[in-house]
């Protein structure tokens, strides 16, 4: 069964600072999410990445398929940053139909 | 945005009545998932669809039944709410299969009397 653990679980920046929020994994899978939950409930799709490293704005998320882990950076932080991001990857319940199992998330404070 | 409406987004009710929650999307896609969100949990499956007629069990599906007839909507439904089953649920759908993002509903915040 794949199991996902998010570090940390909580976390605090002051605005402009560098953010590393880490996602490991147990078992080899095709492809990793990462979602943005917003203090409001919505959840977003941020990034599918399968290896390599992924950009999008001041986000970049990386992945090591061999430790089996990913990171998600934040570049120059700012408060509307302010978010819970969650990992996931494909589960044993029909992976291959596209079943997630997720990380239970971090909780991103940015502070001014 | 995806278009993906959820509804009702609110409900309150008591223990023992029958409770269905609707996602409705505009995308065609194909595949559709019911989830439920828990304090100290990370989200979890419980029932999802690969096409019309065609429904699977998830991680968490003691309790709960879904149907879906058209594939615009996917129908969650709680035959007898229990207070465990106070939780929020979100839909999400996708085109694809493992190397496909999920776009999701903005929730259903149901609680259970």
């Amino acid at each position: 069964k794949n199991e996902v653990e998010q570090s940390p679980q909580n976390l605090t920046a002051q605005e402009g600072e560098f953010i590393t929020i880490n996602c490991s994994y147990s078992v080899g899978i095709s492809a990793l999410h990462w979602l943005q939950q917003h203090p409001g409930g919505g959840i977003v799709s941020l990034f599918m990445l399968s290896s390599g490293k992924k950009k999008h704005g001041r986000l970049i998320a990386t992945i090591n398929i061999q430790e089996k882990h990913s990171s998600l950076h934040i570049t120059a932080s700012h408060p509307r940053d302010s978010a819970v991001y969650i990992c996931a990857v494909p589960s044993n319940y029909g992976g291959s139909q596209g079943n997630l199992i997720f990380g239970k998330g971090t909780k991103l404070s940015v502070k001014p | 945005d995806a278009g993906i409406t959820q509804s009702p987004r609110h409900k309150v009710t008591e223990t023992g009545t029958p409770v269905t929650l609707r996602c409705h999307q505009t995308e065609n896609h194909r595949y559709m998932y019911w989830y439920r969100q828990d304090p100290g949990h990370g989200l979890r499956l419980i029932h999802y669809s690969y096409g019309v007629k065609d429904t699977d069990k998830g991680e968490v599906s003691d309790g709960y039944s879904v149907s879906r007839s058209k594939t615009e909507d996917f129908l969650l439904t709680l035959e007898s709410a229990t207070s465990s089953q106070t939780s929020v649920y979100f839909c999400a759908i996708s085109d694809g299969v493992e190397r496909s993002a999920q776009h999701f509903g903005d929730g259903t915040r149901l609680s259970i009397l």
